[in-house]
């Protein structure tokens, strides 16, 4: 089975940088993905590591240390309009059929006040 | 663009109803999944499938089943509808990809709110 724990909620400033962790237990791990979920919205993807090391898209960046089992989301230059729930994902190789089934945490809420 | 499309947004049902939940994607995906999400416990695989007429339990089956008779379709049924399936039903489709590569992300339909009295 797969395990993944994240913050229920963080609160940050516009303009500031904020990181959120996200801790995994899994066997046969196939990749970690984050998304962000506006309130009454559909998920949407926002990046993907399979490797260590850090990914970076504009103002948000992803890492990842697979020995640690640890990934976070790091949000720069803040805005009002980043305020979601931020779901980390983890891909496990598949046993039988189809892969790319994944197990998501329960998210975190962040909150970006003035 | 890729869509995905569910068939309402807000369902109201009632207690031992047989309830479809409809899901349309435009891309070609080979894999579709259902998904019910609740407040404090996140996004829970339901039912998946990677292929026409293939299907795979996920996290969470009990009480629903699905078809795929279409590859852009994949429907959830609920046989008999109860109180504790009152939830937000979520479908998501990608691509079948080699494993290493990252194109595969799960693009998400709006979301079903399904609510069993």
């Amino acid at each position: 089975g797969q395990n993944i724990d994240q913050p229920t909620e963080m609160t940050a400033t516009e303009g500031a940088i904020v990181q959120i962790n996200c801790t995994y237990q899994t066997s046969g791990f196939n990749g970690l993905f984050w998304y962000q979920q506006h309130a009454g919205e559909a998920p949407t993807f926002l990046s993907y590591n399979v490797l260590d090391g850090l990914e970076e898209k504009g103002r948000f960046s992803s890492f990842l240390s697979r020995s640690k089992g640890y990934s976070y989301l790091l949000l720069k230059e803040l805005q009002m309009k980043d305020s979601a729930s931020y779901l980390c994902a983890v891909r496990a190789v598949p046993l039988t059929g189809g892969g790319n089934k994944l197990t998501f945490g329960t998210g975190t809420q962040l909150k970006v006040e003035l | 663009d890729v869509k995905v499309t569910q068939s309402s947004r807000y369902l109201v049902k009632r207690t031992g109803e047989k309830v479809f939940l409809e899901c349309v994607q435009d891309m070609d995906h080979e894999n579709m999944f259902w998904y019910r999400q609740d407040p404090g416990l996140g996004l829970r695989l339901i039912y998946f499938s990677y292929d026409v007429k293939m299907k795979e339990k996920g996290d969470i089956p009990e009480g629903y089943s699905v078809s795929r008779e279409k590859k852009e379709r994949f429907s959830l049924i609920l046989e008999s509808a109860s109180t504790n399936q009152t939830s937000m039903y979520l479908c998501a489709s990608s691509l079948f990809a080699p494993w290493d590569r990252d194109d595969n992300e799960q693009f998400f339909g709006p979301g079903t709110r399904l609510t069993v009295l």
